[in-house]
């Protein structure tokens, strides 16, 4: 139980181009949903907190009107990168939980490469 | 920053060999939680221990917490090359706007060796 599905795995694009990625609670529903970036051998970086029906709440540094996050249903949470540009390669992991005080569940992440 | 931070920065041992890594933090807590990510995948829940809890074990795995020195240490006893992951800490701050959020640590590289 508590998968939680990220898709796509690996985009390459040019800059410019806008990328949405997906992440969904397949077997539950998720109170919230967080997103997270992560560079090569670093930590994770918490950007946004995402809660069904309401706006995100942006980590301090973190652009919302670059990184646009909607949070649909209970089960779907979209990140949309704005006009990606090079700097903004990353990998992109969301997670979901179903309560406080508890795990969260992870994505396998998204391989963003901006050309 | 709320961030834990994680002790050693990488660990290598050889198989049947115990790993300790340790983690501490700076914030007031709700709870602690241990994940392992293996190399370009997310992360997978391992353990998570309460700020009233003092230790846990999960097979091999021993989570103990020390809430006065803001610090946690997780143990792997009788290790495996499938082990080799990175271990990262991650707090819960137990106040207001801050709920449910998880702060990392950097991780701790572990390398175990047949």
């Amino acid at each position: 139980g508590a998968v939680v599905s990220q898709h796509p795995s690996w985009v390459i694009c040019k800059s410019g181009t806008s990328v949405k990625i997906e992440c969904r609670s397949l077997d539950f529903q998720a109170t919230t949903m967080f997103w997270y970036r992560q560079f090569p051998k670093q930590s994770l970086m918490l950007m946004a907190t995402s809660n069904e029906g309401s706006k995100a709440t942006y980590e301090q540094g973190v652009e919302k009107d670059k990184f646009l996050i909607n949070h649909a249903s209970l089960t779907l949470s979209t990140l949309t990168v704005t006009s990606a540009h090079p700097e903004d390669s990353s990998f992109y992991i969301c997670s979901a939980i179903t309560g406080l005080d508890q795990p969260q569940h992870f994505g396998d992440g998204t391989r963003l490469s901006i050309l | 920053s709320q961030q834990g931070e994680e002790d050693p920065q990488a660990l290598s041992i050889q198989e049947g060999e115990n790993a300790t890594m340790n983690c501490s933090y700076k914030t007031s807590i709700n709870n602690l939680q241990w994940y392992r990510q293996n190399s370009g995948r997310g992360l997978v829940h391992l353990i998570l221990i309460r700020s009233n809890e003092r230790e846990k074990h999960s097979g091999r795995l021993r989570v103990t917490l020390d809430t006065s020195k803001k610090s946690s240490s997780l143990l792997i006893t009788a290790s495996r090359a499938a082990d080799t992951a990175s271990y990262f800490c991650a707090t819960e701050p137990d106040r207001g706007s801050t709920l449910g959020r998880l702060y990392f640590g950097r991780g701790t590289q572990l390398t175990v060796w047949p």
